[in-house]
């Protein structure tokens, strides 16, 4: 079975803190992307990573940054938390020619007081 | 823009009835279509998509889709719900330009009462 593995389930930061997000993937998938899901708006994609160090921003990247030095893993950066960045984060990988098919980690659920 | 919507919040529905839930979508070009599921405390998973051909496509758990292109539409369904299949329920489209970007509807929670 396909493991997209997020390091946290659940974290509470303070403003300002600086928050890092981890996400590992076992199946050799060239494409990373993290998202963020909050009621009513669905998911909205953060960052993407269709390779070794390449990275592309996605709808909503202020305040966020990221980091793939290795194929495997795909980090989330929070430079400098603030309250409305609490939300839940969900990392996913895929395969660059299976359209579509994306495979989800359990989430991180982020609270920054 | 391309953009999804998923006009309802909440569907309700009775063990055994059918069920659907409704997705449109706004893309250039064709559209490539996809349902995932989220169930409490995890993550998404895929359901079924919408590539070409067949307009009825199947997918896991008993659900199908059916695209329909003079509506827009793309709509989930199940013949009989089960009390399991209450979930999360995600419509999305993928952004032309590859890298399999996807745009995610807003959700549309669906509760299967016994």
């Amino acid at each position: 079975d396909v493991k997209v593995t997020q390091s946290s389930r659940y974290l509470v930061k303070r403003t300002g803190e600086k928050v890092f997000l981890e996400c590992v993937q076992d199946m050799d998938h060239e494409n990373m992307f993290w998202y963020r899901q909050d009621p009513g708006l669905g998911l909205r994609l953060i960052y993407f990573s269709y390779d070794v160090k390449m990275k592309e921003k996605g709808d909503i990247p202020e305040g966020y940054s990221v980091s793939r030095e290795k194929k495997e893993r795909f980090s989330l950066i929070l430079e400098s938390a603030s309250t409305n960045q609490t939300s839940m984060y969900l990392c996913a990988s895929s395969f660059r020619s299976r359209t579509g098919e994306l495979f989800f980690g359990e989430g991180s659920r982020l609270t920054v007081l | 823009a391309q953009s999804v919507a998923q006009p309802e919040d909440q569907v309700n529905v009775a063990e055994g009835n059918p069920l659907t839930v409704k997705c449109t979508y706004s893309v250039s070009g064709n559209p490539y279509l996809f349902w995932y599921v989220q169930y409490p405390n995890r993550g998404l998973q895929f359901l079924l998509k919408y590539i070409t051909g067949d307009n009825l496509v199947k997918g896991s758990y008993g659900f199908e889709a059916e695209f329909n292109k003079s509506q827009t539409s793309f709509h989930l369904k199940k013949p009989s719900a089960l009390v399991s299949d209450s979930a999360l329920y995600f419509c999305a489209v993928r952004v032309s330009g590859g890298y399999n970007k996807l745009i995610f509807g807003a959700g549309t929670r669906l509760a299967v009462h016994p």
